[in-house]
Formats: C-alpha cells, sequence, structure tokens
C-alpha cells in the first residue's frame, strides 16, 4: 500500500487513559498534519510537521495532547489522562509540500471513544 | 487563516449537472483554492485547485471568479458515488509559520438523488 496508513483504526479506551496514534505516511513525503473531526463537524487543525519539526503547534486543544515525528516519516499523536470530549476521529494527512500546490492525502482515521 | 463560506447541503438528481459554490473574500494573492471531498466513514481525497485560471481534471472542473473573492467547483454529471461533502480551502503559497494550518470548515454536504 502506497496511501497513509493509520493505526489503531478504533480505540476505545476509558477516560484518565493515555493513547497513542501513529500515522505512517507516504514515502517521501516531507509534510504531515494531523486533524480531528468529531460526529457531524468538519476538520479541526491540530499540528503540522515539515520534516521532524512542528512550525505550529497551536491547534492543539490542551497540554494533554502532544505529538512526535521521528526520521521524517512516522508520526504519534499521545493524548495523556484522556477525557469524553476527546472522542472523535483523529486523521492524519501527507503531503509532498506545505506550500499552495501541495495535493494532501489522507489516512482513513482512528476513531477514539473514550467511555 | 483565510476563510471559506459554503451551503451547508446541497441536493441534486443523477446525472445532472452540479455547481458547488465557494466564497473566499479574504483570499491573498498567495493562497491556491483546493477543493476536497469526504466520502462517508473515509478520509477527505483531493479534487482540484487552482489559482487564477479555470481548471478541468477527470473528477471535476473548478471556476474562479475573476476577483478571486468566489469560486465553483462543477461535477459535470453526478453520480450517486458523488454524494459527500466537499470541502473549500486555501492554502497559501507564501511564506511562514502558519502554512500548515489549512481551515477545512464544515463544507457542502451534497446529496445525489436516482
Amino acid at each position: 500500500g502506497a496511501g497513509v496508513s493509520q493505526s489503531p483504526s478504533n480505540k476505545v479506551t476509558e477516560k484518565g487513559k493515555d493513547v497513542e496514534l501513529r500515522c505512517d505516511p507516504i514515502s517521501g513525503h516531507t509534510a504531515l498534519y494531523w486533524y480531528r473531526q468529531s460526529l457531524g463537524q468538519g476538520l479541526e487543525f491540530l499540528i503540522y510537521f515539515q520534516g521532524n519539526s512542528a512550525p505550529d503547534k497551536s491547534g492543539l486543544p490542551s497540554d494533554r495532547f502532544s505529538a512526535e515525528r521521528t526520521g521524517g516519516s512516522v508520526s504519534t499523536l499521545t493524548i495523556q489522562r484522556t477525557q469524553q470530549e476527546d472522542s472523535a476521529v483523529y486523521l492524519c494527512a501527507s503531503s509532498s509540500s506545505t506550500r499552495g500546490t501541495g495535493e494532501l492525502f489522507f489516512g482513513e482515521g482512528s476513531r477514539l471513544t473514550v467511555l | 487563516d483565510a476563510k471559506t463560506t459554503q451551503p451547508n447541503s446541497m441536493e441534486s438528481n443523477e446525472e445532472e449537472p452540479v455547481h458547488l459554490p465557494c466564497n473566499h473574500s479574504t483570499i491573498s494573492g498567495t493562497d491556491y483554492i483546493h477543493w476536497y471531498r469526504q466520502l462517508p466513514s473515509q478520509g477527505p481525497e483531493y479534487v482540484i485547485h487552482g489559482l487564477t485560471s479555470n481548471v478541468n481534471n477527470r473528477m471535476a472542473s473548478l471556476a474562479i471568479a475573476e476577483d478571486r473573492k468566489s469560486s465553483t467547483l462543477i461535477l459535470h454529471r453526478a453520480t450517486l458515488r458523488d454524494a459527500a461533502v466537499y470541502y473549500c480551502i486555501l492554502r497559501d503559497h507564501g511564506r511562514g509559520s502558519t502554512l500548515g494550518r489549512l481551515y477545512f470548515g464544515r463544507g457542502t454536504q451534497l446529496t445525489v438523488w436516482p
């Protein structure tokens, strides 16, 4: 598969637990994005990476959320002490560029349910 | 962030053309106009993008107003598979730390009737 891969596809967790969501971008794509989509809502920007650095982290909703990217490839979004309002589909996308002409390729998403 | 405004929903009959409007009155000179669509239970997929001139590809056409403050995505013959949420977004081609922040909004839910 040459597309963006996300895991797990579904995650059910208890309130207060930590979760890690993983994104494998398309090989060679330098830009990587995380979005969150709550039920019936649009996409909420969380963070993006250019290489391993994150120039803009202001979309992260609280300090319980963090993300890292290693080797310019795989990225992990970590949510600590999950709350019920964190329940959503977390979407990852990659692009060959952050500039205006770059197309974003999205994964299928990781559906998180916090009980 | 440069924002876009789209109708919440639109309907069409199968085999008919569909014109999906988008307003972006605060667009800057370096913003590209992108369209994505999201089928049920899937991540968004790219449809088309343009800067100033109208664009055509196998999926759709993009008509951009002369002042660039609005654009229209045109599906020439709607099919049932085209039922999706369509997002119009602006993507900056300039420089700056907020280049990656792309505002998707709620998009337009397109319903296609058989």
